[in-house]
């Protein structure tokens, strides 16, 4: 139960919306997170859910839960092109909370 | 903000040389993490430590080992380099059960 699954790319252009995917296997998720990963750089904490929680919404993120399907998905509302980067998917385990679980990452490219 | 110092951004090393990768969390957290990120493979956890001078092996300890004498900095050493340790190392601390991962900067390894 540690699969953590996203597709690899995603287009679109700038203003519109982008949304990420992410599924994952295991039903003892406590949390769920999104990175954002920019070229040459560390992983950058963007949002977490708790995976009894639906929805979160932060300025121009939307985060949705549906914890039935084992689905996570990061809206970016007016995306730009500073969103361009690669966007990780993880979950920690609630009887190991040291213990994260990534997904491949999305590459988010933005066109002007 | 949590603040997750990487000493280097890049370094070239040669083949059989002693490597230390140096971190250091100015959040008082009690965990520190070293993962690897390659491209097609993800991040993998090498070692993780919660506590000063305790440590825990993750997913791919060998051929490294590590340091955590002082709460606040987590050294990744690599003993002999070898051309399959060439990689982006990342550090990542952690505080209370409940919180993410707090990533650097990264540090781009080259080993020739």
């Amino acid at each position: 139960g540690e699969d953590v699954e996203q597709s690899l790319f995603l287009s679109v252009r700038e203003g519109d919306s982008s949304v990420i995917n992410c599924t994952y296997t295991d039903s003892s998720s406590t949390y769920l997170y999104w990175y954002k990963q920019e070229p040459g750089a560390g992983l950058q904490l963007l949002t977490y859910i708790f995976s009894n929680m639906d929805m979160k919404q932060d300025q121009r993120l939307t985060v949705l839960l549906n914890k039935k399907d084992k689905h996570l998905s990061l809206r970016i509302a007016d995306t730009q092109t500073g969103d361009s980067a690669i966007y990780f998917c993880a979950e920690s385990i609630l009887y190991n909370f040291n213990k994260f679980y990534f997904g491949s990452g999305t590459k988010l490219n933005v066109k002007p | 903000d949590v603040k997750v110092t990487q000493s280097s951004r890049y370094l070239v090393k040669r083949t059989g040389e002693k490597v230390f990768l140096e971190c250091v969390q100015d959040m008082d957290h009690e965990n520190m993490f070293w993962y690897r990120q390659d491209p097609g493979l993800g991040l993998r956890l090498i070692y993780f430590s919660y506590d000063v001078k305790m440590k825990e092996k993750g997913d791919i300890p060998e051929g490294y080992s590590v340091s955590r004498e002082k709460k606040e900095r987590f050294s990744l050493i690599l003993e002999s380099a070898s051309t399959n340790q060439t990689s982006m190392y990342l550090c990542a601390t952690k505080g209370q059960v409940d919180s993410p991962l707090h990533f650097g900067n990264g540090t781009r390894l080259t080993v020739t």
